[in-house]
């Protein structure tokens, strides 16, 4: 079955800090791998997206991740926090092949201070 | 962009009474819809698939006669909660698998609900 863990629950960096969110994944077949993003009382917006392409994806406002196969890993970064980063992130992975329900990580809190 | 909408986006219910949550793909067809649940603090919880003219699939603890899951058209699945209790007070959140681009799915905004 296909899992993903998140470590750290909370995140705090200095506006302007190199940003790194950690996400380990489980899965029995190839896995599809996402980020989202989610502010106060809001939906999910996608940051990025590995679909078995490219090992590093580029998103959304300066997001990248790198999917490493051999560490079972696809961490988040961002060089250059900005203060309106501060939000909640969410690692998932498909939960059988792509398009289908996604499995969710507990999600991890980012501060961003002055 | 694809658009996912919701409706209501926030719901105030007696304990007791049903309350229904639209869930709509607005310039895409949704063969496909989830119902996920999120408790305060916390992450997303698949609640159940939606697929349109057939029954739902209900995840293992999920009550099929409490969560009513309609998909009735290739752009509207319905979420009605059934008897709610204050324990239900809870956000829910949809998405729809777009049905060309099949790899993709798009979140709805969420539908906060509070059951006093």
């Amino acid at each position: 079955a296909q899992s993903v863990t998140q470590l750290g629950s909370h995140v705090s960096v200095s506006e302007g800090a190199l940003v790194l969110l950690r996400c380990n994944y489980s899965s029995s077949v190839p896995p599809y791998l996402f980020w989202y993003v989610q502010y106060p009382n809001q939906g999910l917006q996608l940051l990025l997206k590995y679909t078995s392409a490219a090992t590093l994806v580029k998103g959304i406002n300066g997001f990248e991740a790198e999917f490493k196969k051999s560490e079972t890993s696809f961490h988040l970064t961002k060089p250059s926090a900005h203060m309106s980063d501060a939000a909640e992130y969410f690692c998932a992975v498909s939960r059988n092949q792509a398009g289908t329900a996604l499995i969710f990580g507990k999600g991890t809190t980012l501060s961003v201070s002055s | 962009g694809a658009v996912v909408s919701q409706h209501p986006s926030w719901v105030i219910c007696k304990s007791g009474t049903s309350v229904k949550i639209e869930c709509r793909s607005l310039d895409f067809q949704a063969t496909t819809m989830f119902w996920y649940r999120q408790f305060p603090k916390q992450s997303l919880m698949l609640m159940a698939t939606s697929n349109e003219g057939s029954k739902a699939t209900y995840e293992q603890g999920v009550e099929k006669d409490k969560f009513l899951i309609n998909h009735a058209s290739l752009t509207l699945s319905t979420l009605t909660v059934t008897s709610a209790h204050p324990e239900d007070s809870s956000f829910y959140i949809c998405s729809a698998r777009d049905q060309v681009l099949a790899n993709e799915q798009y979140f709805g905004p969420g539908t906060r609900l509070t059951v006093t």
